[in-house]
């Protein structure tokens, strides 16, 4: 079982919809959660992160955290076409444990 | 502010070859991270630099090796290139004093190693 696991889409949805990305994680210990964006031959960038269950709210996006379930959801409102990109969910174990584990991301295409 | 920066951008190196690749964190930050990312992969974490020391290392061989600087600054080292090193290289840094406690990382714009 992948540490953390993510669908790979693509995923496609039409323009001012909302837009549904998932992810699970195995360790039940993990601490925090990442969510990057990476455009086509970019690097990743940062946003959002949570790190207590329940919903996390900035702007157009909401992280939801259910640690029971082991699940963490990304939610973006009124998609736009600039939403496109791979998103790559993020989890860290615990603290002092540095490193951050990926999934492989979900390629989400908006269509106008 | 400048954010991440990491030099060379591209690189092409040959079977053998070593390469060294560099990073300079963001304003405040003294953590720094490298990560590996092949194509359609996430990335996958390689090492750790804190107070010029590695605190922490992933599943990398030893031809992975690196170094922090007192500027925070940090260099990744790749001896005996392989095909498989080819691969988008990144790093990421995290703000001052976050030993132990919450932080995000941010991430350069990355250097891309193709080895043939």
């Amino acid at each position: 079982q992948k540490e953390v696991e993510q669908n790979s889409g693509p995923l496609s949805v039409p323009e001012g919809a909302i837009a549904s990305l998932n992810c699970t994680y195995s360790d039940r210990g993990s601490q925090s959660f990442f969510w990057y964006r990476q455009y086509s031959g970019k690097s990743p960038e940062l946003i959002m992160f949570i790190y207590s269950n329940g919903d996390k709210e900035d702007g157009r996006f909401t992280a939801q955290l259910n640690k029971a379930s082991q699940y963490v959801s990304l939610l973006i409102r009124d998609s736009q076409p600039s939403d496109s990109a791979t998103y790559l969910c993020a989890v860290r174990s615990d603290f002092g444990n540095e490193k951050l584990t990926f999934g492989t991301g979900t390629r989400l295409t908006i269509i106008p | 502010d400048a954010g991440v920066t990491q030099s060379p951008t591209h690189l092409i190196k040959t079977r053998g070859q070593q390469v060294t690749l560099r990073c300079s964190p963001k304003s405040g930050h003294d953590t720094v991270s490298w990560y590996q990312q092949a194509l359609g992969q996430g990335p996958q974490f390689i090492f750790q630099y804190y107070e010029e020391e590695e605190r922490q290392r992933g599943n990398f061989p030893d031809r992975f090796s690196g170094h922090q600087f007192p500027n925070y600054s940090s260099e990744l080292n790749v001896n005996a290139l392989l095909l498989g090193d080819s691969a988008l290289y990144l790093c990421a840094s995290s703000p001052a004093g976050t030993s132990g406690g919450d932080y995000e990382q941010y991430f350069g714009p990355g250097t891309r190693l193709t080895v043939t």
